[in-house]
């Protein structure tokens, strides 16, 4: 079965600085991968996902993902960041009937002025 | 609006007393969802329904029951809930077919004493 690794637990970025937060994930084939953030108080809300194509993905934000096969990595990337991006993040992995999806353990991310 | 709603968004109750969270889509889509959220744990899948009357169990289903008597509705039923069960709860759907994102609810976060 697939699963997913988020290495950080917690990070804390400068506002203005840049962002990458990690995903790794076990799976057979090439899944559907998924970024999605939660803020506080708040549901799932989808920054990104990939399905095939371009490995490199732009979602809503400024955000960005790139699709690493050999790495097994589809990590998040965010050039310069601010501070309503302060929320909790989850990488999600989903089989190719894409019923089964399976969300990491979370990064929180905390923005400093 | 295009959305999926929960209800109630906040529930106290106590061991034993069987209780009902009720997820309605406005979508029209085939595929609901039900799962938890727990800290370092991320969302874990309780159960899924692909279509009206089809049901199946996800990764965590002990303690829970669901039906999916109409489209729209996909009600999440603890008949005797426990505090293990105290967490917080996502609904979500999607169009079924192959690279259909999900969309969540905003969440119910159910306390048992």
């Amino acid at each position: 079965a697939q699963s997913v690794t988020q290495p950080d637990i917690h990070i804390t970025v400068s506002e203005g600085a840049s962002l990458e937060l990690r995903c790794n994930y076990s799976y057979g084939a090439t899944p559907y991968l998924f970024w999605y953030v939660q803020s506080p108080g708040q549901g799932l809300q989808l920054l990104l996902k990939y399905f095939s194509g371009d490995t490199l993905v732009q979602g809503i934000k400024g955000f960005e993902a790139e699709f690493k096969r050999s790495q097994s990595s589809f990590n998040l990337r965010k050039p310069s960041v601010h501070w309503s991006d302060a929320a909790e993040y989850f990488c999600a992995v989903a089989s190719r009937n894409n019923n089964d999806m399976r969300f990491g353990a979370g990064t929180r991310l905390t923005v400093k002025p | 609006e295009a959305q999926v709603t929960q209800n109630p968004r906040y529930l106290i109750t106590v061991t034993g007393k069987k209780l009902t969270v009720t997820c309605s889509q406005n979508m029209n889509h085939e595929y609901m969802s039900w799962y938890r959220q727990d800290p370092g744990l991320g969302l874990r899948q309780i159960y899924y329904s692909m279509n009206v009357e089809v049901t199946d169990k996800g990764d965590v289903p002990e303690g829970y029951k669901v039906s999916r008597k109409e489209k729209r509705n996909f009600p999440l039923i603890l008949e005797s809930p426990s505090p293990n069960q105290t967490s917080l709860y996502f609904c979500a759907s999607k169009r079924q077919g192959k690279v259909n994102e999900q969309f969540f609810g905003p969440g119910t976060r159910l306390t048992v004493l």
